[in-house]
C-alpha cells in the first residue's frame, strides 16, 4: 500500500515570504498526485494534479505553483505569500487503477 | 449549487445510537462515490467505498441512489470513537474527487 510524506507539519510564515512544501510518495510508481487546501471549517479545495512528471494541471489561478520533479515527488511553492494562502495543506495520491485517493499528514500554514 | 451537499450538523447522538447521514451530488455522470473520515486537525482517511448494489463494512453501511443522486451512511452502535466528521466524496471523471464540506457526528456517553 502506498504511504505519502509531507513536511512540516506546522508552518507560520509571515506575509510576502517563499513557501515551499514537499511531498513524497513510496509504495506505488506512477501515482496521480494532488495538492488540496482546506480552509477552517471548509472542504477540501483542489488546488493542482499531476499524471507524471513534468505534467501539473492547475484548478484554481493564485500566487501558489506546483512541480513534480520525480515521479514519487510533488513540490507546492509560492514566491510570495498572501495572509488568504493559510490553511491546512494536504497532499494526497492514487495508483491510477482506482479511484480512492491517500492523503498525507498535512501540513497547517499560518500566515502572519 | 455545489457539486456535492452534505448538512453540516453536528449530529449528537449517545452511544448505541443509530445515525444515518445523507449527500446529494449534482453531476450525473459522477462515476465513482466515498466515505472519508476525518478526525479534527487530520488528514482524511478512506472509510468506504460506495457501490451501487449498496455495501456494508462491520457496522457502517453505504447506499447510491443514482436516480435521486445521493448517497448515505448509516452507522449503527456508535462508539465514541466515531465522533469525526464524515466527507462524501464523489469522482466526476476529471480525475480528482470532488469533495462536500463534511458532516461532523458528535458520540456521546
Amino acid at each position: 500500500s502506498q504511504t505519502i510524506h509531507q513536511w512540516p507539519a506546522t508552518l507560520v510564515q509571515p506575509v510576502g515570504s517563499p513557501l515551499s512544501l514537499e511531498c513524497t510518495v513510496e509504495g506505488t510508481s506512477n501515482p496521480n498526485l494532488y495538492w488540496y487546501r482546506q480552509a477552517a471549517g471548509r472542504g477540501l479545495q483542489l488546488l493542482f494534479y499531476s499524471v507524471g512528471i513534468g505534467q501539473i494541471s492547475s484548478e484554481v489561478p493564485q500566487n501558489l505553483s506546483a512541480s513534480r520533479p520525480q515521479d514519487r515527488q510533488f513540490i507546492l511553492s509560492s514566491k510570495k505569500l498572501l495572509l488568504s494562502d493559510s490553511g491546512f495543506y494536504l497532499c494526497a495520491g492514487n495508483s491510477g487503477l482506482s479511484y480512492e485517493q491517500y492523503f498525507g499528514p498535512g501540513t497547517r500554514l499560518t500566515v502572519t | 449549487r455545489k457539486e456535492v451537499e452534505q448538512d453540516p450538523g453536528p449530529f449528537n447522538v449517545p452511544e448505541g445510537a443509530t445515525v444515518a447521514f445523507n449527500c446529494t451530488y449534482s453531476n450525473s455522470a459522477s462515476q465513482s462515490f466515498f466515505w472519508y473520515r476525518q478526525d479534527c486537525r487530520k488528514e482524511p482517511k478512506l472509510l468506504m467505498s460506495v457501490y451501487s448494489s449498496g455495501n456494508e463494512d462491520g457496522r457502517f453501511t453505504a447506499q447510491l441512489n443514482r436516480a435521486s443522486q445521493y448517497i448515505s451512511l448509516l452507522i449503527r452502535d456508535s462508539k465514541l470513537s466515531d465522533s469525526a466528521t464524515y466527507l462524501c466524496v464523489v469522482y466526476t471523471g476529471r480525475r480528482a474527487l470532488t469533495f462536500g464540506s463534511g458532516t461532523r457526528l458528535q458520540v456521546q456517553p
